[in-house]
């Protein structure tokens, strides 16, 4: 079945900018999901994309995909305090089937 | 705030009991999604119902069951507890488009001491 892998931890300094990556295997995935968590809360969908895209941008958010590498990144610029949280990459192949989440990064953001 | 509602927020049980949660998808929505968050183990899917019917089934252990109402609630079932089944319990729902994505709720905390 289908594997999403993270990198567990990123550091940055407020005001940088914060690369998340994501890898996936399953080359049919369709549509591929960015999701916040914070502390005690549920995950907060941010962004996403279709495969059929390379890029998205969304305000201080941007999503690059590179099918034929299978890589996913969220790039967040101008990195504030309140950015710090958990970020999943999750991906499904079809429309109605379970999305397949990577087990997060931990974006720590020091002031 | 997503729309989908999940009680309780917190449960603490003991082994061996049976817990029910419980989840109001967003209004409009026909598939419900149950997933468990463990530390060691990420986010885990265990079962989908669309509009009452089971869809597919995840990694969800047998003490485990579940089912949708005609009035589209879900409730998540748990027996036979055990102090590894600790964990977050999301429940999400989706709309009806190719593209619609999960919106979770806030979770339940169980904790089996």
């Amino acid at each position: 079945g289908e594997d999403v892998e993270q990198s567990l931890f990123l550091s940055v300094r407020e005001g940088d900018s914060s690369v998340i990556n994501c890898t996936y295997t399953d080359s049919s995935s369709t549509y591929l999901y960015w999701y916040k968590q914070e502390p005690g809360a549920g995950l907060q969908l941010l962004t996403y994309i279709f495969s059929n895209m390379d890029m998205k941008q969304d305000q201080r958010l941007t999503v690059l995909l590179n099918k034929k590498d299978k890589h996913l990144s969220l790039r967040i610029a101008d990195t504030q305090t309140g950015d710090s949280a958990i970020y999943f990459c999750a991906v499904v192949n079809s429309g109605n089937t379970p999305l397949v989440f990577g087990k997060g990064t931990r974006l720590s953001v020091i002031a | 705030d997503s729309g989908v509602t999940q009680t309780p927020k917190h449960l603490i049980t003991a082994t061996g009991q049976r817990v029910t949660l419980r989840c109001s998808p967003r209004s409009g929505d026909l598939s419900v999604y149950w997933y468990q968050q463990s530390l060691d183990q990420g986010l885990q899917f265990l079962i989908q119902y669309y509009n009452g019917e089971e869809r597919a089934k995840g990694n969800i252990l047998e003490r485990f069951s579940a089912q949708q109402f005609p009035d589209l609630h879900s409730e998540l079932n748990l027996s036979s507890l055990e102090l590894g089944d600790s964990a977050l319990y999301f429940c999400a729902s989706r709309g009806g488009t190719a593209n619609s994505p999960l919106h979770f709720g806030n979770g339940t905390r169980l904790t089996v001491t």
